[in-house]
């Protein structure tokens, strides 16, 4: 079955310190790999985003992911995490469940907890 | 702030009662997309709206429905709520029906049903 799996439900890293969120999917061909965040109490924003092209993604905030084909991964990195990107992480992909349903399917999330 | 509103913010409600979630997409954005996010379920797409057509189908309930309206506002429509029903409603917009567009999140509404 197509999916995205978020294997870390929690993390917690100190103040500066690198940050590796994992996240890996499940689909006969290339999604469309995209991390959100979540702030307490609001919607999601959008990270950044892979279609196709270079597999090493930059987006807002300092953030990078990159897509590895051969391990089904799309893992986001912040090389120092700052207080402020507490918040919860989503993994999500779009996937096409026949004819012209396709739909954003998320993961279940990596809530990150950072340590002064 | 992503421009897109939701009214509520917050709604509590008994089981077996209609509520309608109301979402105002960024200007100029043509699609609505609804998520509902619970504890259980985590984040779930609902459905998508694209100038006024449904567009695509995710796991909404058939006691759930929603529509977009020709200002381009949606709403979504729970009726015989059930408690399980209780979960924060996104809503997103999205400037065309495109697989590569960025969705804009709302606030969200909070549902507890009683």
């Amino acid at each position: 079955a197509q999916s995205v799996t978020q294997p870390d439900i929690h993390i917690t890293v100190s103040e500066g310190a690198s940050l590796e969120l994992r996240c890996n999917y499940s689909y006969g061909a290339t999604p469309y790999l995209f991390w959100y965040v979540q702030s307490p109490g609001q919607g999601l924003q959008l990270l950044l985003k892979y279609f196709s092209g270079d597999t090493l993604v930059q987006g807002i905030k300092g953030f990078e992911a990159e897509f590895k084909r051969s391990q089904s991964s799309f893992n986001l990195r912040k090389p120092s995490v700052h207080w402020s990107d507490a918040a919860e992480y989503f993994c999500a992909g779009y996937m096409n469940y026949g004819g012209a349903t396709n739909k954003l399917i998320f993961g279940t999330g990596t809530l990150l907890a950072v340590q002064p | 702030d992503s421009g897109v509103t939701q009214t509520p913010k917050h709604l509590i409600t008994a089981t077996g009662q209609r509520v309608t979630l109301r979402c105002s997409p960024r200007s100029g954005d043509l699609s609505v997309y609804w998520y509902q996010q619970s504890l259980d379920q985590g984040l779930q797409f609902l459905i998508q709206y694209y100038n006024g057509e449904e567009r695509a189908k995710g796991n909404i309930l058939e006691r759930f429905s929603a529509q977009q309206f020709p200002d381009l506002h949606s709403e979504l429509n729970l009726s015989s709520l059930e408690l399980g029903d209780s979960a924060l409603y996104f809503c997103a917009s999205s400037p065309g029906a495109g697989l590569t567009d960025t969705q804009y999140f709302g606030p969200g509404t909070r549902l507890t049903v009683l």
